[in-house]
């Protein structure tokens, strides 16, 4: 089956250091690749949608300079929570499909997800 | 906005028992999918539902969507420990086809 990796799978950092999160999707190429976050025992929430080679797409609420998403190759797209402070620690997951919006629902393939915590 | 309610939040139960949780919305949805997801991990896709009426099954799982489209159920049978995890169901964000939407989820824990 399909296989998403996320790297790392833990971070602890101080506050206002930047951390990078890389999604890559092993054994198929992902032209679209998303972004959620998900707080304790809560539900994931979408933050964010990116296709290769083009700008990601931001949900409402979520600030585009303070998560900032690349998705320069069809195997691989980064978030970067950039000046990372304590209320910015969460449960990061990412996911692969090889939809390009628009052409129907190709399953997600999710990551094992990134514990963030910030000190 | 599609919101999607999932009851109960939290079941305890004991190994062997049935369980029954649930996925309602007052919106329709062209389809509905159930993920379990376990901690420190990603969610895993159980099964996709895309019929009015449509009921599949996954070993011990039996999964029905709605025959409007705006609800879905997810009957386990003697439940066993490794059934432990949270049970999400999503479908399709507003009108895109390929963003998803979740609910809370249901934290079931199955006790030897």
């Amino acid at each position: 089956g399909a296989v998403v990796s996320q790297h790392p799978s833990r971070v602890i950092c101080k506050s206002g250091t930047s951390v990078k999160i890389e999604c890559r999707s092993l054994d198929f190429q992902a032209t679209t690749m998303f972004w959620y976050r998900q707080f304790p025992k809560q539900s994931l929430m979408l933050m964010a949608t990116s296709n290769e080679g083009s700008k990601a797409t931001y949900e409402q609420g979520v600030e585009k300079d303070k998560f900032l998403i690349n998705h320069a190759s069809l195997t691989l797209s980064t978030l970067t929570v950039t000046s990372a402070h304590p209320e910015d620690s969460s449960f990061y997951i990412c996911s692969a499909s090889t939809t390009r919006g628009g052409l129907g629902n190709q399953p997600q393939h999710f990551g094992d997800g990134t514990r963030l915590s910030i000190l | 906005t599609q919101l999607l309610e999932q009851s109960p939040q939290f079941l305890s139960i004991q190994e062997g028992e049935n369980l029954t949780v649930y996925c309602n919305s007052s919106s329709v949805f062209s389809s509905l999918q159930w993920y379990r997801q376990e901690p420190g991990e990603g969610p895993v896709l159980l099964v996709t539902v895309v019929t009015g009426g449509e009921v599949k099954k996954l070993k011990r799982l039996t999964f029905q969507f709605g025959d409007a489209r705006k609800d879905s159920s997810l009957h386990i049978t003697a439940a066993q420990p490794g059934d432990t995890g949270l049970y999400l169901c999503a479908g399709p964000k507003g009108s895109s086809n390929y963003k998803l939407t979740f609910g809370k989820g249901t934290l079931l824990t199955v006790n030897p």
